[in-house]
């Protein structure tokens, strides 16, 4: 059956440190990959994509993803990260061009 | 990217009663999808919403208790009939995009008494 992990359900870092978040996925062909982050009261906002080529892709806010076909991993990383940062990470995958299917998120905190 | 928006913003609904979510996109697209994020969980795809078509349901989820209309290329509404606490949820709906990615709307809070 098709699905997307995400192994992490909450994760903390100190502000600045570095961030990777994890991301797996089992499909039968390379699928399109997506990261969205859902800050609190928000809607989801599109991080970055996936879809061929280059295996590692920048997003916005200084994200970047890096698609592993060996590991069916789309793990989505950050240098350095800012309070503003945290919110509610999802990994999204389409095999079909059409309907996403999510992972259940991780939940990034910020500390000082 | 599309500029969505959806009304209400959050409503506070009594059991057996319906509510009609609208969802405006700023430019005409061909997939509408809405979809339902239940308290602390992730998005759940209720249904594909085609201009000009029946709308198409994931299993669980069937028109009689979430019926979709898409008028136009621009507009879709999504209603929950027959409300129950349990689908007390956000519901957003999106747009695809140029290369599949989606657009998601700021969402519809629904809280069911």
């Amino acid at each position: 059956a098709q699905s997307v992990t995400q192994p992490d359900i909450h994760i903390t870092v100190s502000e600045g440190a570095s961030l990777e978040l994890r991301c797996n996925y089992s499909y039968g062909a390379t699928p399109y990959l997506f990261w969205y982050v859902q800050s609190p009261g928000q809607g989801l906002q599109l991080l970055l994509k996936y879809f061929s080529g280059d295996t590692l892709v920048q997003g916005i806010k200084g994200f970047e993803a890096e698609f592993k076909r060996s590991q069916s991993s789309f793990n989505l990383r950050k240098p350095s990260v800012h309070w503003s940062d945290a919110a509610e990470y999802f990994c999204a995958v389409s095999n079909s061009g059409y309907a996403l299917n999510f992972g259940k998120g991780t939940s990034l905190l910020v500390t000082p | 990217s599309a500029v969505i928006s959806q009304k209400p913003s959050r409503d506070i609904c009594q059991r057996g009663t319906s509510l009609t979510i609208q969802c405006q996109v700023d430019s005409q697209v061909t997939m509408m999808f809405w979809y339902r994020q239940q308290p602390g969980q992730s998005l759940t795809l209720i249904a594909t919403a085609n201009q000009g078509s029946e709308a198409t349901y994931e299993s669980g989820f069937v028109i009689d208790k979430f019926p979709i209309s898409r008028p136009n290329l621009t507009f879709s509404t999504l209603t929950v009939s027959n409300m129950s606490p349990e689908d007390s949820s956000i519901y957003l709906c999106s747009v695809s995009g140029t290369s599949y990615e989606q657009y998601f709307g700021p969402g519809t809070r629904l809280t069911v008494t």
